[in-house]
């Protein structure tokens, strides 16, 4: 069964501060997905990382893949309050098609003055 | 806008009581899927359709089902409902045959059993 795990599940950040944001998933699969939830809003897609080694930027986020380690990082520089939200990544169940996305239990953004 | 249309956005229902979530996919989209969001769970994936077949399932419940219409719309049927049910529901879709491309996810119909 694959298993998704970020961690933190909550944190609070200053404004101006860099952090990153961990996603480990069990078994192989070669598609990572990263949203972004606002509370009670729906998700909203913000990468798509689709081979070992893939790194997309947008803004002051910044994603990237490992498939041998299994693990994806969202790094945040410079926070900013408009970054505060709940953040989720998510993996293919198999690695082929367009299969259930499994997701990770989200971190809980909060960036503060 | 994502492209996908959930009715209603708010249910309010007793328990007991049966409903049915409605979920437009982005046109030329030929996968739904249909997840359930709730504090403790965290997002659980409920079950995918594919061009009117069901194509994969998940962690649904017997008291729930779901299909999709030939003009690929879906529904999602919860009955029976419990207090426990209460929970966002979301319906996303994709385009099928294009293998690198993400869910896209509707608004939601926020369901509270009371």
């Amino acid at each position: 069964e694959l298993k998704v795990e970020q961690n933190p599940l909550f944190l609070s950040m200053q404004e101006g501060k860099n952090y990153t944001i961990y996603c480990n998933y069990s078994t192989t699969s070669d598609r990572l997905y990263w949203y972004r939830q606002d509370p009670g809003k729906s998700l909203e897609s913000l990468f798509v990382l689709l081979s070992n080694g893939a790194v997309k930027q947008e803004g002051r986020l910044m994603a990237s893949l490992d498939t041998k380690a299994r693990l994806s990082t969202l790094h945040i520089t410079a926070a900013v309050h408009d970054l505060s939200a709940t953040y989720f990544c998510a993996v293919d169940r198999v690695n082929s098609g367009n299969t259930p996305l499994v997701f990770g239990k989200g971190t809980r953004l909060s960036v503060i003055a | 806008d994502s492209g996908v249309t959930q009715t209603p956005k708010h249910l309010i229902t007793a328990t007991g009581q049966r409903v049915t979530l409605r979920c437009s996919p982005r046109s030329g989209d030929l996968s739904v899927y249909w997840y359930q969001q709730s504090l403790d769970q965290g997002l659980q994936f409920l079950i995918q359709y594919y061009n009117g077949e069901e194509r994969a399932k998940g962690n649904i419940l017997e008291r729930f089902s779901a299909q999709q219409f030939p003009d690929l719309h879906s529904e999602l049927n919860l009955s029976s409902l419990e207090l426990g049910d209460s929970a966002l529901y979301f319906c996303a879709s994709s385009p099928q045959g294009l293998r690198n491309t993400e869910a896209f996810f509707g608004q939601g119909t926020r369901l509270t059993v009371v």
